[in-house]
């Protein structure tokens, strides 16, 4: 069965700072991997994907992630973190395939961010 | 272009009731996913449908059911209601399943 770990539950970084945030997944064949961001009461918005190819994949908001199959990674960044990414983070990992598969999110990481 | 869309935005129900979200997918998406996010937790698949057939269905128990319609829409229906069916509840849409576009939810207070 595929299983997503992010193994930070809050994350605090100064605004202007860098940020990382780890995913771990298992899954027995080719992943597709997401992140989102999630503002409190809000539905979740995609940042990014990796679905074959380039393994540093670029997002939105200036966000992103690279992909390293030997450490079942998929870590997200940022080089300088603004107020408003203050939000939680979802990593997700879907079924490669016929395309019509559920995701399985991790746990999220709440970040916050200081003046 | 509109997205993805849910109603009602929040809920309030007694333990045993039923209740009924809706959701309007993207336009020219044939699939929907629902997910069931409690409280400081991340979503959790309960069923996914595809041109009005389920398509696959996660650790939900049989009182979780869902519609699709021919528009694509489609509703989520939750009988017996029980305390812990309190949470956020997200649809998401999609062309292809595995890039996956979320509503904003429905709050459902289960009291």
């Amino acid at each position: 069965a595929q299983s997503v770990t992010q193994p930070d539950i809050h994350i605090t970084v100064s605004e202007g700072a860098s940020l990382e945030l780890r995913c771990n997944y298992s899954y027995g064949a080719t992943p597709y991997l997401f992140w989102y961001v999630q503002s409190p009461g809000q539905g979740l918005q995609l940042l990014l994907k990796y679905f074959s190819g380039d393994t540093l994949v670029q997002g939105i908001k200036g966000f992103e992630a690279e992909f390293k199959r030997s450490q079942s990674s998929f870590n997200l960044r940022k080089p300088s973190v603004h107020w408003s990414d203050a939000a939680e983070y979802f990593c997700a990992v879907g079924a490669s395939g016929t395309g019509r598969r559920a995701l399985t999110f991790g746990s999220g990481t709440r970040l916050q961010v200081q003046p | 272009e509109t997205g993805v869309t849910q109603s009602p935005t929040h809920l309030i129900k007694t333990r045993g009731q039923q209740v009924t979200l809706r959701c309007s997918s993207q336009s020219g998406h044939n699939t929907v996913s629902w997910y069931q996010q409690a409280l400081g937790q991340g979503p959790q698949f309960i069923f996914q449908y595809y041109r009005e057939e389920e398509n696959g269905r996660g650790n939900f128990p049989p009182r979780f059911s869902g519609l699709q319609f021919p528009n694509y829409s489609s509703e989520l229906n939750v009988n017996a209601l029980e305390l812990d069916d309190s949470a956020l509840y997200l649809c998401a849409s999609s062309f292809d399943a595995n890039e996956q576009f979320f509503g904003p939810g429905t709050r459902l207070t289960v009291l």
